[in-house]
């Protein structure tokens, strides 16, 4: 049972252009939902998370919006640059005293110069 | 701060073997994840280490251990290798005691089973 559903897999958007990648949880303990960014070769490394009681998180051209009512939330990253094309993975987990963190499929983004 | 370490970085196996993966985490952080990370399956949680003590663990078999030693430094063990095990093996690090918090991945070990 896939807890997080990402989409979409793969994104090519043209420098100047808007990224926007969505993802989707079913359990609502979530209380915890970071992005994160994957070069190849590399470990995730955080982008930004948001928790439940904000609707919207905004780190310079990163900006997360969640929608608890749909059990949504998506990454939105502005002025896209060669630079940002990587993996983006969603993820989500819950209180309780673990670390345990949900992920999505990942979408690989491409920003054509 | 030092960022989370991997040891080794590649390792080739063949079937049936054991393997050993270190990780060394951000100094003061307590908590050790592991996660399994391919192509088809995507990143999975392996289990969470905390204070030397398993906190949670995923649906893998039970050919996949783990242990933490006091100074946090984690390993993880698998016996019996199959093919399927060929994965990038990633740990991620976090305080660990303040609730679900940014968790600091390591750049992982690669690990090949022929």
């Amino acid at each position: 049972q896939q807890q997080v559903k990402q989409s979409p897999q793969s994104l090519i958007v043209q420098k100047g252009g808007i990224s926007i990648i969505n993802c989707a949880y079913e359990n609502t303990a979530f209380d915890y939902f970071p992005w994160y960014q994957q070069f190849p070769g590399k470990g995730p490394a955080l982008l930004i998370a948001i928790r439940p009681d904000v609707s919207e998180k905004k780190e310079g051209r990163f900006t997360i919006s969640f929608n608890k009512s749909a059990k949504q939330f998506s990454l939105h990253i502005m002025d896209s640059q060669p630079g940002d094309s990587a993996t983006y993975f969603c993820a989500a987990s819950k209180a309780g005293g673990s670390e345990k963190l949900v992920f999505g499929k990942g979408t690989k983004l491409t920003v054509n110069p | 701060k030092a960022g989370v370490t991997q040891t080794p970085r590649y390792l080739i196996k063949t079937r049936g073997q054991q393997v050993t993966l270190s990780c060394s985490p951000i100094s003061g952080h307590r908590s050790v994840s592991w996660y399994q990370q391919t192509p088809g399956q995507g990143l999975q949680f392996l289990f969470e280490y905390f204070s030397e003590t398993q906190r949670n663990k995923g649906n893998f078999p039970g050919r996949f251990s783990g242990r933490q030693f006091s100074n946090s430094r984690s390993e993880m063990n698998v016996s019996t290798l199959e093919l399927g095990d060929s994965a990038l093996y990633l740990c991620a690090s976090s305080p660990g005691d303040r609730g679900p918090d940014t968790q600091y991945f390591g750049p992982g070990t690669r690990l090949t089973v022929l």
